[in-house]
């Protein structure tokens, strides 16, 4: 079954601290992940996609095929990182949809 | 650019009526909308996918005559909760993308429908 599992619900670091926000997938194909963030009283909003391997807001995810992980690392991190991170995945890759299967994501909390 | 809004943002009914839920793509044309369901400190849950002008693909375990999804146009879904129950009650949230070339979602903002 296709799944993707955030383990940590919460992450609380202080600020200029290395972040880690952990994702694994269960997917037997070539999936095409994603990290989309949802700010305090905003909407939902793509960070950043496996497939672009671009540093967004300091932010870095790589894929992991072998360990099926799509990890989101920022090196020093900032108060206005604060806010609801999940990781997705969309089984169809290349395909004529783009749905996309949630984790049940992590609230980063950065402490001043 | 790429703005989705939903309408209402908050509705309350009572049991056993139905209640619209409006999702537009206010600068773009929409392909394909999505609609999402989210529990309290819970994922969001795909719960069906729509094209414009044809029938809305439903996830497994979503009852398609309870959720009536309507994609009059390229801007325009609509969600429709019928005869609602309180186990009802929850945060629906809907996105668009721009077309098979385009990988991203944009999102609503969400509507919470308290069923009383």
């Amino acid at each position: 079954a296709q799944r993707v599992t955030q383990p940590e619900k919460l992450l609380s670091v202080f600020k200029g601290a290395p972040v880690e926000l952990k994702c694994n997938y269960s997917y037997s194909g070539s999936p095409e992940l994603f990290w989309y963030v949802q700010y305090s009283r905003q909407r939902l909003q793509l960070l950043l996609r496996h497939i672009s391997r671009e540093s967004i807001k300091g932010f870095t995810a790589d894929l992991n095929k072998g360990e099926t992980s799509f990890h989101l690392k920022k090196p020093f991190a900032q108060e206005e990182d604060s806010a609801m991170y999940y990781c997705a995945l969309n089984p169809y890759y290349g395909g004529a949809t783009n749905k996309l299967i949630f984790g049940t994501g992590t609230l980063l909390a950065v402490q001043p | 650019g790429a703005v989705v809004s939903q309408h209402p943002s908050r509705v309350i009914c009572k049991s056993g009526t139905s209640v619209k839920i409006e999702c537009r793509s206010l600068d773009f044309q929409a392909t394909t909308m999505f609609w999402y369901r989210q529990f309290p400190k819970q994922s969001l849950m795909l719960m069906a996918t729509s094209n414009e002008g044809s029938k809305a693909t439903y996830e497994q375990g979503v009852e398609k005559d309870k959720f009536l999804i309507n994609h009059a146009s390229l801007t325009l879904s609509t969600l429709t909760v019928t005869s609602a129950h309180p186990e009802d009650s929850s945060f629906y949230i809907c996105s668009a993308d721009r077309g098979t070339d385009s990988y991203e979602q944009y999102f609503g903002p969400g509507t919470r429908l308290t069923v009383t």
